[in-house]
């Protein structure tokens, strides 16, 4: 299995619902990662778990919660989330130091 | 700081004839570089990499060439067809930080 699933592949949410984006890999990577991606713009950065221990936070708002309940699975906890926070939300995985592979996307808006 | 950039948003080419899109990096530290390609709807695919103790690397159709003197990175797509069309990403790693920055793209339409 070389792929990266993630479910649900479109959300729509309003701003006081609570959801979670999921994300699985069965390649035996240890590295695991969210990514945030607005319309013409790069994937940037959020979430970087390592060993299943949060390594990298890269400032994100609160109302993001990441959780990697083990070495395979990777969630994203929304809550109170705001209209500008739709986006393609993307998780990737890698062995430590290598490249990453990319799941298709859970395509959020929030209304 | 941190920053990759490339030089063109847009590229078109015919059908069948060779592309080349270019990337400008800022951190001299990196030290692996990686090509995505991203179609409509997806997320990015991993076309190929290559370590800055390398200044070419062949795939199948596909050639990166790295520049370290003036941090430039390449790739050229051999004998394009409909199926390449889509946004490039070239992206740089520190390993020792592992993190992954993406460049801003460029869109690449292949005309029939």
């Amino acid at each position: 299995d070389t792929e990266v699933t993630q479910t649900p592949k479109h959300l729509v949410m309003g701003m006081t619902n609570k959801k979670s984006l999921k994300c699985e890999q069965h390649m035996g990577h240890r590295a695991m990662y969210w990514y945030k991606q607005k319309a013409k713009k790069p994937p940037e950065l959020m979430f970087v778990y390592s060993y299943e221990k949060l390594s990298i936070n890269e400032s994100v708002p609160s109302r993001f919660s990441p959780e990697c309940p083990n070495s395979s699975l990777l969630n994203l906890h929304l809550h109170a989330l705001q209209p500008e926070d739709s986006a393609l939300y993307l998780c990737a995985s890698s062995r430590i130091v290598d490249e990453q592979f990319f799941g298709p996307g859970t395509r959020l808006t929030v209304l | 700081g941190e920053s990759v950039g490339l030089h063109l948003p847009t590229l078109s080419v015919q059908e069948g004839d060779n592309s080349i899109i270019n990337c400008a990096y800022s951190n001299s530290a990196s030290d692996y570089f990686i090509w995505y390609k991203q179609e409509s709807g997806k997320g990015p695919q991993f076309i190929i990499d290559i370590r800055s103790n390398m200044d070419k690397r062949q795939g199948q159709r596909v050639t990166v060439l790295l520049n370290k003197t003036v941090k430039h990175l390449s790739l050229q797509i051999a004998a394009t067809q409909p199926g390449d069309s889509a946004v490039y990403f070239c992206a740089e790693i520190n390993q020792g930080a592992q993190k992954l920055v993406f460049g801003q793209g460029t869109r690449l339409t292949i005309n029939p």
